[in-house]
């Protein structure tokens, strides 16, 4: 089946450590996104790739770093310089057709990540 | 000020009642998006528009691009329509970025 996977699911760190987000699709899209949800807030763009080998930095880049090796990869490092890490983390992906009228994100289940 | 507002925050219906979810928005955009966001965390488009009007099965989406306004409507809820829906405005540009809204936390009771 086609789609997009986040795992794990659930994430427990220490602060202090870094930690690496997994993000993976099969769609054959070549834009994908980092979001970043927190409680009665929207989300909020942290990083985003509109093709391989090139990333742009979102609304929240600052603590995180990201890489786009391979078009179904695009995985998030959240690192012991974001002062608040504990949020839920939202992967997307989209086919960029040229017509953005056309074009629709999806996205993965996400990964809640707790700092302890 | 919220590029992306919604209202209300959060809604409690009895089942078999017409809903209606609005977003406003004041950025200039190439989509409007509405999606619906369980429990459990997961995302799910429902609608993607520019123009008009957009129906699939009870979920019927609006936008009037002169005002800057959308609306989401569902017709005789159910229970499992229970959700956040989240409008999100695409930014004109041509990296699709988007901007979220909070959210309609929505409650269908039997």
């Amino acid at each position: 089946d086609g789609g997009i996977t986040q795992s794990p699911k659930y994430l427990f760190r220490k602060e202090g450590q870094n930690v690496t987000l997994s993000c993976e699709q099969n769609l054959n899209h070549d834009a994908m996104y980092w979001y970043r949800q927190d409680p009665g807030q929207g989300l909020r763009l942290i990083y985003y790739s509109q093709i391989v080998n090139d990333f742009q930095k979102g609304d929240i880049a600052e603590g995180y770093s990201v890489s786009r090796e391979k078009k179904e990869s695009f995985p998030l490092t959240v690192t012991s310089a974001q002062k608040n890490p504990t949020a839920f983390y939202l992967c997307a992906s989209m086919m960029t057709s040229g017509i953005p009228s056309y074009n629709e994100q999806f996205f993965g289940p996400g990964t809640r990540l707790t700092v302890l | 000020k919220n590029e992306v507002e919604q209202s209300p925050q959060n809604l409690t219906a009895q089942e078999g009642e017409f809903i209606t979810i609005n977003c406003s928005y004041s950025v200039g955009i190439s989509a409007l998006h509405w999606l619906q966001q369980h429990p459990g965390g997961g995302i799910v488009s429902l609608f993607m528009l520019s123009s008009g009007k957009k129906k699939h099965g009870r979920l019927i989406a609006t936008i009037n691009i002169q005002e800057k306004h959308s609306s989401l409507h569902i017709t005789a809820s159910h229970p499992r329509d229970s959700a956040v829906y989240i409008c999100a405005a695409g930014a004109q540009g041509g990296s699709e970025k988007l901007v979220f809204g909070k959210g309609t936390k929505l409650t269908v009771n039997p």
